[in-house]
């Protein structure tokens, strides 16, 4: 089975540039998770998805984040403009449903350094 | 809200000793916890959970865990240590107070064993 993939791995822009982010989840799952992960923190829920609609995104920075799932598989997440407190490791993960006992299965992340 | 504690930022030991990396939660009603594992450049990886039932919990890798309730601990346990379980160990709580598939992080524990 295929696990969550990411790309890109890694990313460098400037303070006030744009970045987007792309996740593909483990086949039939209908929960996706944006997190972000700051050096020396644990990961933070930025945003949640059950199938393309969403459930959770209570932290994340609307003025200058945002994300989609359009069908219900892939999302994207983008940033603009950026700033330098965004440099951290962007991770995505999946679930099969959302529910409490599920396991969230992660990607690799993208790691994205502004400067 | 809910919240995960991990009290040491670095735990040290010797090849084929016993380890330990302690976990503590606050949530509202029964927990639902989880530990990850995070290699060098890559995502977090699933080793256990526990839902409910008995409170010894075993994962993978030879690892496992111990539910105290009272205590509102989840600690990590693995009988003899290997060089190669040196990496960054996360805890996570679910609740039921919030969105389901919520899950809080610790702000991880890097272990290091050394041969």
């Amino acid at each position: 089975e295929a696990g969550v993939a990411q790309s890109p791995r890694y990313k460098i822009i400037e303070k006030r540039q744009s970045v987007a982010f792309w996740c593909n989840p483990i086949s039939g799952h209908a929960t996706l998770y944006w997190y972000q992960q700051i050096l020396g923190q644990g990961p933070k829920l930025l945003i949640q998805f059950q199938n393309n609609g969403v459930v959770d995104d209570s932290q994340l920075p609307k003025d200058r984040f945002s994300a989609e799932r359009l069908k219900g598989v892939d999302s994207t997440l983008k940033i603009q403009p950026a700033k330098l407190e965004d440099s951290a490791v962007y991770l995505c993960a999946s679930s099969l449903s959302g529910s409490r006992v599920d396991t969230q299965y992660f990607g690799p992340g993208t790691r994205l350094t502004v400067l | 809200a809910q919240s995960v504690a991990q009290p040491e930022d670095q735990v040290n030991v010797a090849e084929g000793n016993p380890l330990t990396v302690k976990c503590t939660y606050s949530v509202s009603g029964n927990p639902y916890l989880f530990w990850y594992v995070q290699y060098p450049n890559r995502g977090l990886q699933f080793l256990l959970k526990y839902i409910t039932g008995d409170n010894l919990v075993k994962g993978s890798y030879g690892f496992e865990a111990e539910f105290n309730k009272s205590q509102t601990s989840f600690h990590l346990k693995k009988p003899s240590a290997l060089v190669s379980d040196s990496a960054l160990y996360f805890c996570a709580v679910r609740g039921h107070n919030t969105n389901a598939g919520k899950s809080t992080f610790g702000d991880g524990t890097t272990l290091t064993v050394k041969p």
